[in-house]
Formats: structure tokens, sequence, C-alpha cells
């Protein structure tokens, strides 16, 4: 079983749909959880992040855990073709050094 | 800042030479990664730095991978021989240590034919 899994779609929205991208992981100790966007030929720059469980926001995103459930969401409101990128997750191991990315979800937003 | 620079940005080389990737990473970063991206395993981490001295290399897949760090702002990921399944997208990442925002570079691109 991997650490953490991550449908990698694609995933093809209408622009101004509500989004929903998810990750399950393994490793009960994981305390940081980040999420990545990657556009194409780039490298991959954090989006957002959460300690613990609970939500955050940061304007059209919000990023969910539930730590019973091992599950990371992450929810993308009035989604807009510039979101188009692959979003990986990523919980970081206990230690703050080694994080362990998903496989990343494909989306697309259609203008 | 100028971010994580990495060379070359691509490279197309034939089956058994030796590759040199190099990375420079953010000023006053003290943990260094090397990932290599591919479609059918997304991204993997190498081997990871902090301080300039290896933490974790159970990541390279095997002998033919080495990786130096012999200073805080230079580090190169070498690979001899290569061979056509090595061909993939290398990120060089660095971060403040702990806990820190991981900042990639824009990848080196590898082709071995």
């Amino acid at each position: 079983q991997k650490e953490v899994e991550q449908d990698p779609g694609p995933l093809s929205v209408p622009e101004g749909a509500i989004v929903s991208l998810n990750c399950t992981y393994s490793n009960s100790a994981f305390q940081y959880f980040m999420w990545y966007r990657q556009y194409s030929r780039k490298g991959p720059e954090l989006l957002m992040y959460t300690y613990s469980s609970g939500n955050k926001e940061d304007g059209r995103f919000t990023a969910q855990v539930d730590k019973s459930s091992k599950y990371i969401s992450l929810f993308i409101r009035d989604s807009q073709p510039s979101d188009s990128a692959t979003y990986l997750c990523a919980p970081m191991e206990p230690g703050g050094f080694k994080t362990i990315f998903g496989a990343g979800t494909r989306l697309f937003v259609k203008a | 800042d100028a971010g994580v620079i990495q060379s070359p940005r691509h490279e197309v080389t034939e089956m058994g030479q030796e590759v040199t990737l190099r990375c420079k990473p953010i000023s006053g970063h003290n943990s260094l990664f090397w990932y290599r991206q591919t479609m059918m395993r997304g991204l993997e981490l190498l081997i990871y730095f902090n301080n300039n001295v290896p933490i974790d290399d159970s990541g390279m897949p095997e002998d033919r991978f080495s990786a130096k760090m012999p200073n805080a702002s230079f580090s190169t990921l070498k690979i001899q021989p290569s061979e056509p399944r090595d061909s993939a997208v290398y990120f060089c990442a660095s971060s403040g240590g702990y806990g820190n925002t991981i900042y990639f570079g824009e990848g080196s691109w590898l082709t071995v034919v």
C-alpha cells in the first residue's frame, strides 16, 4: 500500500464549478499536510498547508484534514481556467524534513 | 530571490553515458532534496540533505545514481551509466529546514536514448 493515495484523474469541470480533490494516507503520525500545484512543464509550488485536523481557507481554496479517517481534501470554489493544473497532496513525515507526495490529480477547467 | 536553479534544463543522451545534473538551492536554505517525476511513478524522493549531509538516500534507485553536496550552495545528481528507464524530469528543491515550505526548481528534463 502506498503511503499516499490520490486519484490521478483527469478531472474536467466547467468554469465556475466547485472542485473537490482528495487523498488518503496511511501514516497516522503525519502532522503537516500540504497541497502543491504544478503547471505543465513547471515545478510544483506550495498552494496551502494545514496542521493536524481541521479546515483552512485561502481565497477560493479550502484545505480540509480528517485525521480520524486519514482523509485530505482540497476544495476550489468558482473554478477558473487558470486553475487547470496538477494538484498534489503532500503530507510531511514526523521530523519535519521528508514530504511524501501523492500521484497528483490533473484538473482541467473549461471556459 | 532567484529561486532554486537547475541545469541543464533539457538533456538528451545515449544509453551508457554519464549524466550530471546540477542544482543551486535558495540562499539560506539548509535542506536540499532531489526528486524524480514520471507519469508512471509520480514524484519520488531520491535523496535529501540537511546542512550538506545526506540524511536519507533510500529513494536512490540503484548504485548507478549518486548525489553530492560539497557546500551549501551546490549539489549534483549523477547517473553513470545512464539507461533509457532513467528518462524523467529530475527536480531539485530546497527548504529552510524543519516544517518549512519546499521550493522546487524548474526541473531537468532527461531523455536517455
